[in-house]
């Protein structure tokens, strides 16, 4: 069974627009969810994270948002530019880290 | 950019010859992690170290074995190559743990893309 699950494989967005990643997660005692960003052939790097005490994180352009009753997140990037185009990932963490399946986002010029 | 490096980056096997990848960290950080990534399934831990000598099975360990006897290196065996093992391998660091009760970040390495015939 997927604990964490991303259910769009892919996500295309206007240079300059919002964009909106979602993950859904199964497991309540999930008590951290970060956010994973990779380029191809280059490994994940660490995007954002939040705690599961928190309802919002934000770093710069990329804001999470934690709602622990519907048992989703989603990660908003503000404004969206060309390098952001890669594929993201949602991991969740108790005593071991999960990780979604990833979505693709494409930043269209 | 933390120090990881994966060798080989690339390898081409047959099925049934061993196979050992290696991870390398100049970060002495405590944790290392080796993960698979197959399209439409993510990523997924196979093993994790949490010390030298240290190691503990992830969430698809069967065919695989690990060993770290030094700090920085991390080796992923495969013992007898499938081709069911076919994947992109990714090695990760961190200095924490959520095992020893406080968050951390992971840092990952480029990756090895192994394939098996």
């Amino acid at each position: 069974d997927q604990q964490v699950k991303q259910n769009s494989p892919s996500l295309s967005v206007q240079e300059g627009r919002i964009s909106i990643l979602n993950c859904d997660y199964t497991n309540s005692m999930f008590d951290y969810f970060l956010w994973y960003k990779k380029y191809p052939a280059e490994g994940p790097t660490f995007l954002i994270s939040i705690s599961s005490i928190k309802d919002k994180n934000e770093d710069g352009r990329f804001t999470v948002f934690l709602n622990k009753s519907a048992k989703h997140l989603s990660l908003h990037i503000v404004p969206s530019q060309p390098g952001d185009s890669a594929v993201y990932f949602c991991a969740a963490m108790d005593d071991k880290i999960i990780f979604g399946k990833g979505t693709r986002l494409h930043i269209l010029p | 950019d933390a120090g990881i490096t994966q060798s080989p980056r690339h390898k081409v096997t047959e099925t049934g010859t061993p196979v050992t990848l290696r991870c390398h960290q100049t970060e002495n950080h405590r944790y290392m992690y080796w993960y698979r990534q197959d399209p439409g399934h993510g990523l997924r831990l196979i093993h994790y170290s949490y010390g030298v000598k240290d190691t503990d099975k992830g969430e698809v360990s069967d065919g695989y074995s690990v060993s770290r006897s030094k700090t920085e290196d991390f080796l992923l065996t495969l013992e007898s190559a499938t081709s069911s093992q076919t994947s992109v391998y990714f090695c990760a660091i961190s200095e924490s743990s959520v095992m020893a009760g406080t968050f951390y970040e992971q840092y990952f390495g480029p990756g090895t893309r192994l394939t098996v015939t």
